[in-house]
């Protein structure tokens, strides 16, 4: 079955780049979410969006911006990238309307030298 | 202010035992709780969950217990195995007209199955 997919698993980057990451839903999930989980750090929510809206804000850094376009794949976009973005970023799929779990993707690190 | 805990940080089971992961919440308009298993550098993995309005949900090794009297649940693992060292995440959902759905995560116990 399919699942969630991120891409790229790795990316390196400087300080004050930036950096994209991109995620695919699975197939008829129209809700997409990012979680941003820091070494050793529980997983915090960032940003979420239905059908190419965003719908909720959580702790994600004004330098951070996210959109869903309309194959409803999602890219989360970082600029002024900091040493202490170094992280793993999740995005999880679902389908609104039905209560129930989200679906994650194996996520993306982000190391920031 | 959390409002899902996991207070137990870490959990030492022996293998073929049961092992009992609790959660606690304090929002009671929480209609649907879950449970994820995450391994390092790997993303959460649905584990099991639970509607409101149910007090138990069985899956194989796996049984969610919720007391909503107590806004307790609790993860059962009967028996124990070494795969099922990880650490255990629970979640609570909340439906809000303003954002469709929201999950909001404990801290985690870690689950450790010794042979």
């Amino acid at each position: 079955a399919a699942g969630v997919i991120q891409s790229p698993r790795h990316l390196i980057k400087e300080k004050r780049e930036t950096a994209t990451l991109k995620c695919y839903p699975i197939p008829r999930h129209d809700t997409v979410y990012w979680y941003q989980q820091g070494p050793g750090q529980d997983p915090q929510f960032l940003i979420s969006f239905y059908e190419k809206m965003q719908s909720d804000k959580g702790s994600i850094p004004d330098r951070f911006s996210a959109q869903q376009f309309s194959d409803y794949h999602s890219e989360l976009n970082m600029s002024s990238l900091e040493l202490g973005d170094s992280a793993l970023y999740f995005c999880a799929s679902r389908v609104t309307g039905e209560a129930g779990e989200l679906f994650f993707g194996e996520g993306s690190r982000l190391t920031v030298l | 202010d959390q409002q899902v805990k996991q207070n137990s940080p870490s959990l030492s089971v022996q293998e073929g035992r049961i092992s009992i992961l609790n959660c606690d919440y304090t929002n009671s308009m929480f209609d649907y709780f879950l449970w994820y298993k995450k391994y390092p550098a790997e993303g959460p993995t649905f584990l099991i969950s639970i509607s409101s309005i149910k007090d138990k949900n069985e899956d194989g090794r796996f049984t969610v217990f919720l007391n909503k009297s107590a806004k307790h649940l609790s993860l059962h693992i009967v028996p124990s195995q070494p795969g099922d060292s990880a650490v255990y995440f629970c979640a609570a959902s909340l439906i809000r007209w303003w954002s469709n759905y929201q999950l909001i995560w404990g801290a985690g116990t870690k689950l450790i199955i010794k042979p």
